[in-house]
């Protein structure tokens, strides 16, 4: 079965600096990787997935994540963190194959200061 | 606008007391899920349906139960057993369970006392 930790609970970021979640994964085989964001008493919005091939991916927001097969990451990334961007973000993973429902981790706090 | 649908916003009960969260969606998805959350705990997976007229417990089925009559609706019921009801509830549907794209609800805030 797969299983996915976010390291970090809570990080906190200056406006403006650049910013990267952790998110490390168990599969044995190619996973399906998202990451999500959710804003207080909010659901969850997709910033982007990883299905195959280029393992460089854009999503929504300025956000991009790697993945990285020899370390069973899929970090997120972006340049330069907006004060909007603060909120939860949700790493999961999914089995190549079978009907097994994603599996998330616990997230990851983001605070911006000024 | 296509997209999941969860009412009301936030509900309050008295212990003891069933209660019914409503879940809608108008993707023409198949899979249906719904989950909890609490501060720190992340998402945990309470029920999930493949399709009308079925669904599977997730991690933490005990003291709650689902219904899946028609493929729009997936409402979720937290009955007098669930020992600590009070959470924030999101549902979420899928083209098909496995590994697709889950699209959430707003969630429902319960608060039972």
């Amino acid at each position: 079965a797969q299983s996915v930790t976010q390291p970090d609970i809570h990080i906190t970021v200056s406006e403006g600096a650049s910013l990267e979640l952790r998110c490390n994964y168990s599969y044995g085989a190619t996973p399906y990787l998202f990451w999500y964001v959710q804003s207080p008493g909010q659901g969850l919005q997709l910033l982007l997935k990883y299905f195959s091939g280029d393992t460089l991916v854009q999503g929504i927001k300025g956000f991009e994540a790697e993945f990285k097969r020899s370390q069973s990451s899929f970090n997120l990334r972006k340049p330069s963190v907006h004060w909007s961007d603060a909120a939860e973000y949700f790493c999961a993973v999914g089995a190549h194959s079978g009907n097994t429902p994603l599996v998330f981790g616990k997230g990851t706090r983001l605070s911006v200061i000024a | 606008d296509g997209g999941i649908t969860q009412s009301p916003k936030y509900l309050f009960r008295k212990e003891g007391q069933n209660v019914t969260l409503s879940c809608e969606q108008n993707l023409n998805h198949d899979a249906m899920y719904w989950y909890r959350q609490d501060p720190g705990q992340g998402l945990r997976l309470i029920y999930y349906s493949q399709i009308v007229n079925d669904f599977q417990k997730g991690d933490i089925a005990e003291g709650y139960s689902v219904s899946r009559e028609k493929k729009e609706s997936f409402p979720l019921t937290v009955t007098s057993a669930q020992k600590n009801p009070t959470a924030f509830y999101l549902c979420a549907s899928a083209v098909q369970t496995g590994a697709y794209e889950q699209y959430f609800g707003p969630g429902t805030r319960l608060t039972v006392t």
